[in-house]
């Protein structure tokens, strides 16, 4: 089955920097791939996906790139902000069946 | 704006106990989604419904829990025995459709039910 991994499981950045989240995943044929933004006690919410036809998207402050070769995404928040900070999860689905596969988080801090 | 209902938000109980955990999906959507989430780490599928199916329950430790969603529309997560290694997050997502590549499937998650085995 699809096995995604997902780093820094932390990242502590400094108010206005960049912060980098990186993803891989083991089954070529997944084609879709979500970001989910999990704050304390809340649900996780979908703030960015891309498919596997696109390389790159951006919407305001957040930017996703995929590199199908490498079989890896990342996600980049530029400009980061106190309300930045929550647990990001990545993921990974094959067409069918519609079956999330998650890596295991990440931890943002913004420090003001 | 819709959103997928849960509860309870919070169940503690004792090992051996039965618990239930129920879920209201987005109107109209046709598949729903039981996820458990350990702290710490990614959710994780235990049984996925489209309509009143069960389409995938690979995950779904079947000794002890059971799901159905019997109409179609809400669904019920049932634990029996509740064990130790069972205490987490149960969260319930659902999408419009579950085949396609479009934003007609993207999961929508319920605020989840926090489970504390005793």
């Amino acid at each position: 089955g699809e096995n995604v991994e997902q780093h820094p499981s932390t990242l502590s950045v400094q108010e206005g920097d960049s912060a980098v989240i990186k993803c891989t995943y083991s089954d070529s044929a997944s084609n879709y791939f979500p970001w989910y933004k999990q704050e304390l006690g809340k649900r996780p919410q979908l703030i960015i996906d891309i498919r596997s036809n696109v390389g790159e998207k951006k919407d305001q402050r957040i930017a996703v790139t995929l590199n199908k070769t490498a079989k890896h995404f990342s996600l980049h928040i530029t400009e980061t902000q106190p309300e930045d900070s929550a647990v990001y999860f990545c993921a990974a689905r094959k067409a069918a069946g519609n079956k999330l596969t998650f890596g295991g988080g990440t931890r943002v801090l913004v420090k003001p | 704006e819709a959103e997928v209902a849960q509860s309870p938000r919070y169940k503690i109980t004792e090992k051996s106990q039965a618990v239930a955990f129920w879920c209201d999906p987005i109107s109209g959507h046709a598949t729903l989604y039981w996820y458990r989430q350990i702290l710490g780490q990614g959710p994780e599928l235990l049984v996925q419904f489209q309509d009143e199916s069960v389409v995938d329950d690979s995950q779904l430790p079947k000794d002890r829990f059971s799901a159905e969603r019997l109409k179609g529309v809400d669904s019920t997560l049932k634990i029996q025995p509740a064990e130790l290694g069972d205490s987490a997050m149960y969260l319930c997502a659902s999408s419009p459709t579950s085949g396609g590549s479009g934003r007609a499937n993207t999961q929508y998650f319920g605020p989840g039910t926090r489970l504390t085995v005793l």
